[in-house]
């Protein structure tokens, strides 16, 4: 079977960082990623890690661990624009991508 | 400007009459595929294709339809649409570069009453 898990809600405040969460388990592995997505919209790509460590990206940055089936993305400097779901999904064989049900990140000021 | 076209945005109709969400590429992407998002649920693959004449089911196809006659276009088809099928919808698609996943259109919003 495939299960993904995130936090459902997370609430940090402008300036901080935070650290969102993701754990896997899936049938094949190739790869895992972070989309962003605000209310009503369509999930934009945010990273993409394929091998163990971490991938930084301006503010934003993704870590993997395949053997722990665990990932996280880390916020920095957060803006009030960073208030969405974030959504964590794995590429499993072929095109068959599987995501987590999304953590809803509220920054306040 | 590369994107993914889906049509219509918004859509109310009744149960049983056939409808055709229409989704369309520009990025000559071989993988497309078609979500639905229920709160609470998250975003849940219905089908997917790896190229013309190529699709497969993903994890709710229950109830749809697909075809990819062309490389661009990737239809999906509610036969006689029931109200568990209202949800808002999105097309995605991808390329052979790995890194990308997928672009995804702006969504249908569906209602079935």
């Amino acid at each position: 079977g495939q299960n993904i898990d995130q936090p459902t809600e997370m609430t940090a405040t402008e300036g901080a960082i935070v650290q969102i969460n993701c754990t896997y388990q899936t049938s094949g592995f190739n790869g895992l990623f972070w989309y962003q997505q605000h209310a009503g919209e369509a999930p934009t790509f945010l990273s993409y890690n394929v091998l163990d460590g971490l991938e930084e990206k301006g503010r934003f940055s993704s870590f993997l661990s395949r053997s722990k089936g665990y990932s996280y993305l880390l916020l920095k400097e957060l803006q009030m624009k960073d208030s969405a779901s974030y959504l964590c999904a794995v590429r499993g064989y072929g095109q068959n991508f599987v995501f987590g049900p999304g953590t809803r990140l509220s920054v306040l000021p | 400007e590369a994107q993914v076209t889906q049509n219509p945005r918004y859509l109310i109709t009744v149960t049983g009459k056939k409808l055709t969400v229409t989704c369309s590429q520009n990025m000559n992407h071989e993988y497309m595929s078609w979500y639905r998002q229920d709160p609470g649920l998250g975003l849940r693959q219905i089908y997917y294709s790896m190229n013309v004449e190529v699709t497969d089911k993903g994890d709710v196809p229950e109830g749809y339809k697909v075809s990819r006659k062309e490389k661009r276009n990737f239809p999906l088809i509610l036969e006689s649409p029931s109200p568990n099928q209202t949800s808002l919808y999105f097309c995605a698609s991808a390329g052979r570069n790995r890194a990308y996943g997928y672009t995804f259109g702006s969504g249908t919003r569906l209602t079935v009453v």
